[in-house]
């Protein structure tokens, strides 16, 4: 198993420019997420996702759209990205919720954003 | 989720234990205790979560206070490769709330040779 991908790995954008970020997991997990990450800062949750077709807003969500039309991919969407949104993207899937030994979490490796 | 406080840095030599405190005295009886680990640059990686019962994986022990306001998460034989932040966290089993994991600030743990 590759696990969670996520592509690109570095990008810089400019202000007002619009870019999907590419994550794919082969586990057959059922839930997905996306974090946001800023420089020496803890992860906050952008969206989620239990399920094809199931999205919801986490913590962080404006100016970040989703969406999941399969179980293996979760696209995380910046519309006009602002200075703002420069941070490392992880995205992230686990089994199932509700049972501590399958939602456990697993990340991608990030994809590092910069907005110009 | 209940708020967790661990301390900022560590320091472990190589080969010996580190032993990674974390509190959360307002834990609440649903709530679990798991402990993640990210190493630079790379993306949070699970270690080991636990109840109330102290747990064993092949990467590290999570003893749990009796009274589960704290925890500690032990990782036998640090080596250079366990330099990392690691974070401590709490969540409920079910619900909506339990779909993000809040990361704090977690302890930078350095091995030194």
């Amino acid at each position: 198993n590759a696990g969670v991908t996520q592509t690109p790995k570095f990008r810089i954008l400019k202000i007002g420019q619009s870019m999907t970020l590419q994550c794919t997991q082969d586990m057959n997990h059922n839930y997905m997420y996306w974090y946001r990450q800023d420089p020496g800062m803890g992860l906050k949750l952008i969206y989620y996702s239990v399920g094809a077709g199931i999205t919801d807003k986490g913590e962080v969500p404006n100016g970040y759209n989703v969406s999941r039309s399969t179980t293996e991919d979760f696209p995380l969407r910046l519309e006009l990205a602002a200075p703002s949104q420069t941070s490392v993207y992880f995205c992230a899937s686990s089994y199932e919720r509700g049972r501590p030994s399958t939602d456990t979490q697993y990340f991608g490796p990030g994809t590092r954003l910069t907005v110009l | 989720d209940a708020k967790t406080t661990q301390p900022p840095s560590m320091d472990c030599a190589e080969g010996r234990a580190a032993n990674l405190p974390c509190n959360h005295s307002t834990i609440s009886g649903n709530e679990y205790v798991y402990w993640y680990r990210q190493i630079h640059s790379q993306g949070p990686q699970y270690i080991i979560h636990g109840l109330k019962n102290n747990e064993t994986n092949e990467m590290a022990s999570l003893i749990i206070t009796e009274d589960r306001k704290s925890s500690t998460l032990i990782l036998p034989h640090a080596t250079l490769r366990d330099t990392a932040v690691y974070y401590c966290i709490v969540r409920p089993r079910g619900g909506a709330a339990g779909n993000m994991l809040t990361f704090g600030g977690g302890t930078r743990l350095m091995v030194k040779p």
